[in-house]
């Protein structure tokens, strides 16, 4: 089965860039969708289709996706930024749902 | 806006079924290209995706679960259903409904919205 990758956290100060990554093989080919989960709360989508923002999201969040690795970038990012970010993508070979293990983002 | 809401019993005992139901408002569950899933999340862990299924009847499950799990759809009731048998304590989360978005090919899925989650522990 597919398999995602992600760093277990990523430490930022305010005003600086955050970029958690995803991989997976040939993950390039994949379209990449990344998701929100703030403590208590369910996880809201971020960004899909690998760079598209759904409405109301911040333009401050972004995404990119090339060859073995996907990534979410936030930039100027905000205390209200921590949580986990969590990268999703859809195995067709096998019609299956597949989460990469969760990054915790910590505002320093 | 389409909304949804789940709902069950909070406590299972070893061995037996949990089940679970998935309420959507704002909109037709028939409506559009969409998948409707559960994804379920032990505390302190990840997502897990459990599985999936379409207004059809047509359904996939994760291979880990496939043997236990069963998700089925009632569309007069704008409902959809999810039964794990022979719970263990390893089957304690917290478990979502979300809608798949559908676009295209198989290889551009994605949930949203999510239910607001509800907790399930299995014990005696």
């Amino acid at each position: 089965s597919y398999v995602l990758t992600q760093p277990p956290s990523v430490s930022v100060a305010p005003g600086q860039t955050a970029r958690i990554t995803c991989g997976g093989n040939n993950i390039g080919s994949k379209s990449v969708h990344w998701y929100q989960q703030k403590p208590g709360q369910a996880p809201v989508l971020v960004v899909y289709d690998d760079s598209d923002r759904p409405s109301g999201i911040p333009e401050r969040f972004s995404g990119s996706n090339s060859g073995n690795t996907a990534t979410l970038t936030i930039s100027r990012v905000e205390a209200g930024d921590e949580a986990d970010y969590y990268c999703q993508v859809w195995d067709s070979s096998s019609d299956l749902g597949v989460f990469g293990g969760g990054t915790k983002l910590t505002v320093l | 806006q389409v909304q949804l809401q789940e709902s069950g019993p909070g406590l299972v005992k070893p061995s037996q079924t949990l089940s679970l139901t998935c309420t959507v408002s704002g909109g037709s569950i028939n409506s559009g290209s969409y998948y409707w899933s559960w994804i379920r999340q032990p505390a302190g862990k990840g997502l897990e995706w459990i599985g999936r299924i379409y207004t059809s009847g047509s359904t996939n499950y994760n291979p880990s679960l496939k043997s236990r799990v069963t998700i089925s759809v009632d569309t007069s009731k704008n409902q959809f259903s999810l039964k794990l048998s022979s719970v263990t304590a390893a089957d304690t989360a917290v478990y979502y409904c979300a809608r798949v978005v559908v676009v295209g090919s198989l290889s551009r899925l994605w949930f949203d919205p999510w239910g607001q989650g509800t907790l399930v522990t299995v014990s005696s």
